[in-house]
């Protein structure tokens, strides 16, 4: 079966730093890979995501990932985060249909 | 840019009570979800739904559950007899019929409190 693990539940960092999310996924196939947003009071907004090709991708607000095959991930990175960056991170795979979520990532960016 | 609503945005319920959470999704996509998410876990998958059919659903989504598309524009997920534990946020999801496109479109979910 799929699973989907992100390695950080809480992450507090400072504006300006930089941000990385793990995520790490098992599945034996093909995968879609997506980082979705949810800011404070909003709904699930999609960052990036990766289907096929150049394994690095870029999405909005700066953020880009790399899809690493050999190691099942598809980390989250932001070079310089800001204020509005505050919110809870979601890793999700789906090899066709369903989305499979992890357990996502509170990032918390203090001024 | 078209979004996928729903409504209501938070519904308060007595156990035992039918519920029925609705979605309106983007109007050409074909492909619809419903997820849930308990406070404090994960955005768990519950059904997919495509063609007027059930496509998939997961091993929550047991016989309490039904969803229907009554119009062609609503997309509704119905919970006969709600428990404690149905206490959740509960989003309503669509994508395009382009089996290329994977992405799904999120609404900003129903806050379904059971009392």
């Amino acid at each position: 079966a799929q699973s989907v693990s992100q390695h950080n539940h809480h992450v507090i960092l400072s504006e300006a730093a930089s941000l990385e999310l793990g995520c790490n996924y098992s599945y034996g196939g093909t995968v879609n890979l997506f980082w979705y947003v949810q800011y404070p009071g909003q709904h699930l907004q999609l960052l990036l995501k990766y289907f096929s090709g150049d394994p690095l991708v870029k999405g909005i607000k700066g953020f880009e990932a790399e899809f690493i095959k050999s190691k099942f991930s598809f980390n989250l990175r932001k070079p310089s985060v800001q204020w509005s960056d505050t919110a809870e991170y979601f890793c999700a795979v789906s090899s066709w249909g369903k989305l499979q979520f992890g357990a996502g990532t509170q990032v918390v960016v203090t001024p | 840019e078209p979004e996928v609503t729903q409504t209501p945005s938070h519904q308060v319920t007595q156990m035992g009570q039918e519920v029925i959470l609705r979605c309106v999704p983007i109007s050409n996509h074909l492909y619809f979800y419903w997820y849930r998410q308990i406070l404090g876990q994960k955005v768990e998958f519950l059904v997919s739904f495509y063609n007027n059919e059930i496509s998939e659903k997961s091993e929550i989504f047991d016989d309490q559950f039904s969803v229907e598309r009554p119009d062609g524009s609503n997309f509704t997920l119905k919970i006969r007899s709600t428990k404690l534990e149905d206490s959740a946020m509960y989003f309503c999801a669509s994508r395009p019929a382009d089996r290329g496109i994977y992405e799904q479109y999120f609404g900003p979910g129903t806050r379904l409190t059971v009392t």
